[in-house]
């Protein structure tokens, strides 16, 4: 697609349960962002990858936190034991085509929106 | 620990007036502030973005002016339009030539009213 793709927009789950959350990247973009952004608030940043390296992890919030890209395109966003405030809107966003000079805009999609009951 | 410092919380003006959205950052290592516009039930897209080698920057509607002796920036828009109601985002990035993390602001609800 033309865009960045995030799935489920929507997910409820209850207290304690696991959630994935995956995002697929605008072809080409090397880097990834996962943002955290609660009602009413900003964007908040939460790890960071450049092809398959982690390079950045440290807004994550707990260890229940878990974030892949294997092969340097689609990622997930894995939480462990679902508590009440990890309920926010997951970003995602990509940047940086390898063949292009990086111009700082990152694009993002329309996140997925989990309540955790 | 809040890096950037946005405000107002929330702006009312009616069609055709100049809503000016302020923020302020801490960081000396920032050299990167765009600015994002996200509609309901979407994403942040990045509506203008300046570096600090320069005061002002227009782009349309849209102007930044930045103050680097005073760590502050601003959005002004012109000519607002009922279309432009939506959360506006500053942000603020090292920019090291590669992809670096934003620093976001809390963000101003703007309506434009008729």
């Amino acid at each position: 697609g033309a865009g960045v793709s995030q799935s489920p927009r929507y997910k409820v789950a209850k207290r304690g349960q696991d959630v994935a959350l995956r995002c697929d990247p605008i072809s080409g973009h090397v880097s990834l962002f996962w943002y955290q952004q609660a009602l009413g608030q900003g964007p908040e940043f939460l790890t960071y990858f450049q092809n398959e390296a982690q390079l950045d992890k440290s807004g994550l919030p707990s260890d229940r936190f878990f974030a892949e890209r294997p092969e340097g395109s689609v990622s997930t966003l894995k939480i462990q034991r679902t508590q009440q405030e990890d309920s926010a809107v997951y970003l995602c966003a990509s940047s940086l085509r390898r063949d292009r000079r990086y111009t700082g805009e990152l694009f993002f999609g329309e996140g997925s929106r989990l309540t955790v009951l | 620990q809040q890096q950037v410092k946005q405000s107002p919380q929330s702006l009312i003006v009616q069609k055709g007036g100049i809503p000016i959205i302020n923020c302020a950052y801490e960081n000396t290592a920032f050299d990167y502030f765009p600015w994002y516009q996200q509609f309901p039930g979407k994403g942040p897209a990045l509506l203008i973005a300046i570096r600090p080698d320069v005061s002002e920057k227009k782009e349309g509607r849209f102007t930044i002016s930045f103050n680097k002796s005073a760590k502050q920036f601003s959005l002004h828009i012109m000519d607002s339009q009922p279309g432009d109601s939506a959360t506006y985002f500053c942000a603020a990035s090292p920019h090291t030539g590669t992809a670096s993390k934003l620093t976001f602001g809390t963000g101003t609800r703007l309506q434009v009213t008729l």
